[in-house]
């Protein structure tokens, strides 16, 4: 079973530009997840979509950040425009109802 | 590659030796745990979960205990061996909301050989 597929793998920008992440769930996962790891702390969820529904946003930056899941399978998220502490690991899970979420490799901002 | 946990309170053990890392989590509305092992510069890896109905669960070396009347939970993690060296999290999911799953702080995990 291949796992959860994210890239880039790494990026830089400058702070004010624009950036994008890309995400492909396991196969049949309804639940997709993105997190924001920031160095020395655990994923913090910023948002959880049910097949193409959102299901949880409340930490998600929304005058900055935004997230879509089209046809309930890949997902982006990007963020407009970056600030320098949106420096992080953004990390993309998805799961089965009722089962434990699935992490890809992530992605390492770096904003500067 | 990615150094995930600077500043998280650390765990040294021997090799050979049992590891026991403690969590306290939130949320007694949670009914759902798992234990996450995150190395460098990957995501976190599923280890083992436990379910609100049940106080102890094992694996494959590792065993899960879970005290729902102090909100604690801990894994133990038998013969530790160097490939363990990692940050451990325990994640808490309640079904309100849709199933949502919310880290701890995390322990750093340092076997010595």
């Amino acid at each position: 079973e291949a796992g959860v597929a994210q890239s880039p793998r790494y990026k830089i920008i400058e702070k004010r530009q624009s950036v994008a992440f890309w995400c492909n769930p396991i196969s049949g996962h309804a639940t997709l997840y993105w997190y924001q790891q920031i160095l020395g702390q655990g994923p913090k969820l910023l948002i959880q979509f049910q097949n193409n529904g959102v299901v949880d946003d409340s930490q998600l930056p929304k005058d900055r950040f935004s997230a879509e899941r089209l046809k309930g399978v890949d997902s982006t998220l990007k963020i407009q425009p970056a600030k320098l502490e949106d420096s992080a690991v953004y990390l993309c899970a998805s799961s089965r109802a009722g089962h434990p979420a699935f992490f890809g490799q992530g992605t390492r901002l770096t904003v500067v | 590659g990615e150094n995930v946990g600077l500043h998280l309170p650390t765990l040294s053990v021997q090799e050979g030796d049992n590891s026991i890392i403690n969590c306290a989590y939130s949320n007694s509305a949670s009914d759902y745990f798992i234990w996450y092992k995150q190395e460098s510069g990957k995501g976190p890896q599923f280890i083992i979960d436990i379910r609100s109905n049940m106080d102890k669960r094992q694996g494959q070396r590792v065993t899960v205990l879970l005290n729902k009347t102090v909100k604690h939970l801990s894994l133990q993690i038998a013969a530790t061996q160097p490939g363990d060296s990692a940050v451990y999290f325990c994640a808490e999911n309640t079904g309100t909301g849709g199933f949502k799953t919310i880290f701890g702080a995390g322990t750093r995990l340092f076997v010595k050989a």
